[in-house]
């Protein structure tokens, strides 16, 4: 069975930087979620998305920022990267049509910022 | 706000033993899910069982099912027949009954299986 897809799966940036992460969901889910997890802790909710639009924020710095395009695939954009935003980067995605609530993650995108 | 409370940061069962790890939640919504993840050295994020508030019967799927006390507040989940690749981070998490509800997780709780 199909599922998350995230890409890059590493990066490596410097201070001040900019990156971009991409998730591309589950095949007709519409729900898309980006979670941030740094090291040794539980991971945070960020932003959502459903069917294109922004359905919920969390605790997403300023200088992120994401979106959810017409082919439902989802960019989370980060600039001026600091050392503490060095995490695993989760994507999920769910079906909000008889899909119970599941999430599923993706792979995740390891992110240093050194 | 809700919050989702792990009590034990590491727990340890033997080979073929069954452990039981605890969570405690907090809400004040009447509709809402549970949900156990698990996280193995991979760090991959894995549904192992979900529970809908409104259903009494406790969630089973194979070797792992769970004590849904709604009353108390708590969602404990039970791993039979323990075997090695069981060894993970184990996350409680909890999201409200509105489709596209967050996830909320606890602090997590290490287990480890000894041979």
């Amino acid at each position: 069975a199909a599922g998350v897809i995230q890409s890059p799966r590493h990066l490596i940036k410097e201070k001040r930087e900019t990156a971009t992460l991409k998730c591309y969901p589950i095949p007709r889910h519409d729900t898309v979620y980006w979670y941030q997890q740094g090291p040794g802790q539980d991971p945070q909710f960020l932003i959502s998305f459903y069917e294109k639009m922004q359905s919920d924020k969390g605790s997403i710095p300023d200088r992120f920022s994401a979106q959810q395009f017409s082919d439902y695939h989802s960019e989370l954009n980060m600039s001026s990267l600091e050392l503490g935003d060095s995490a695993l980067y989760f994507c999920a995605s769910s079906a909000t049509s008889g899909g119970k609530g599941e999430q599923f993650f993706g792979p995740g995108t390891r992110l240093t910022v050194l | 706000a809700q919050t989702v409370t792990q009590s034990q940061p590491e727990m340890s069962v033997q080979e073929a033993e069954t452990v039981t790890l605890s969570c405690t939640y907090d809400t004040s919504e009447s509709d809402y899910y549970l949900f156990w993840y698990k996280q193995p050295p991979s760090r991959q994020m894995i549904l192992v069982i979900r529970q809908e508030a409104y259903k009494q019967q406790n969630a089973t799927e194979n070797r792992f099912s769970v004590n849904f006390q709604k009353a108390a507040k708590s969602f404990s989940l039970k791993i039979s027949d323990s075997q090695l690749g069981d060894a993970a981070m184990y996350f409680c998490a909890y999201s409200s009954g509105g489709s596209q509800g967050n996830l909320i997780f606890g602090k997590g709780t290490k287990l480890s299986v000894k041979p």
